[in-house]
């Protein structure tokens, strides 16, 4: 079993719906979560990041911690076609940049 | 802004060939960082070097091999290449040992390896 399970998808919702992307992880030592967004034949880049449980909220993006259910989630409101792409959780027990990477959400968001 | 540049962005190699990926940072990071992500697959951690020093290691095969050079780009050598290697290869860098206060890792735009 995978240290950090995410649905694959491939979601695909209309334009302007509101989004929700989950991971479900096991290793309790988890302190750092991450939503990172990869288009295609693209690097991952940074959307959210969050230390321990909490929420945080950026634009129309909205990231959720719940350390007790071991579960993080990603809300972007009022979707947009250009939100199409894979949405990667990341976590990470250390401060050291060793991530652990869920398989990544396939997000489309049709016009 | 400058960003983490990776070359070649593309490679074509044989079995059992060699290959070597190259990654330079941007400029002040002193951390650097190699993943691999195979086809539909999630990045997966290979090494990482602070100031030209290894600093943890992950699931790195022993035919690979890194280094951190003076000048703060990191090359990831690759040897007796097998169809498996087929993959993404990110490098990414962070501006202080670890991640950043805003827990970021900027990555390249990646490097293709392709083994037939």
């Amino acid at each position: 079993q995978k240290e950090v399970e995410q649905d694959p998808g491939p979601l695909s919702v209309p334009e302007g719906a509101i989004v929700s992307l989950n991971c479900t992880y096991s290793n309790s030592a988890f302190q750092y979560f991450m939503w990172y967004r990869q288009y295609s034949r693209k690097g991952p880049e940074l959307l959210m990041y969050t230390y321990s449980s909490g929420n945080k909220e950026d634009g129309r993006f909205t990231a959720q911690v719940d350390k007790s259910s071991k579960y993080i989630s990603l809300f972007i409101r009022d979707s947009q076609p250009s939100d199409s792409a894979t949405y990667l959780c990341a976590m990470s027990s250390s401060n050291t940049g060793k991530l652990i990477f869920g398989q990544g959400t396939t997000l489309q968001v049709k016009p | 802004a400058a960003g983490v540049i990776q070359s070649p962005r593309h490679l074509i190699k044989e079995k059992r060939e060699t290959a070597t990926l190259k990654c330079y940072p941007i400029p002040r990071h002193d951390t650097v960082y190699w993943y691999q992500q195979g086809p539909g697959q999630d990045p997966q951690f290979l090494i990482s070097f602070y100031e030209k020093m290894q600093s943890d290691k992950g699931s790195i095969p022993d035919r690979f091999s890194a280094q951190q050079f003076s000048d703060y780009h990191s090359e990831l050598n690759m040897s007796s290449l097998e169809l498996g290697d087929s993959a993404l290869y990110f490098c990414a860098s962070s501006l202080i040992w670890g991640v950043s206060n805003t827990g970021e890792l900027f990555f390249g735009e990646g490097s293709r390896l392709t083994v037939l």
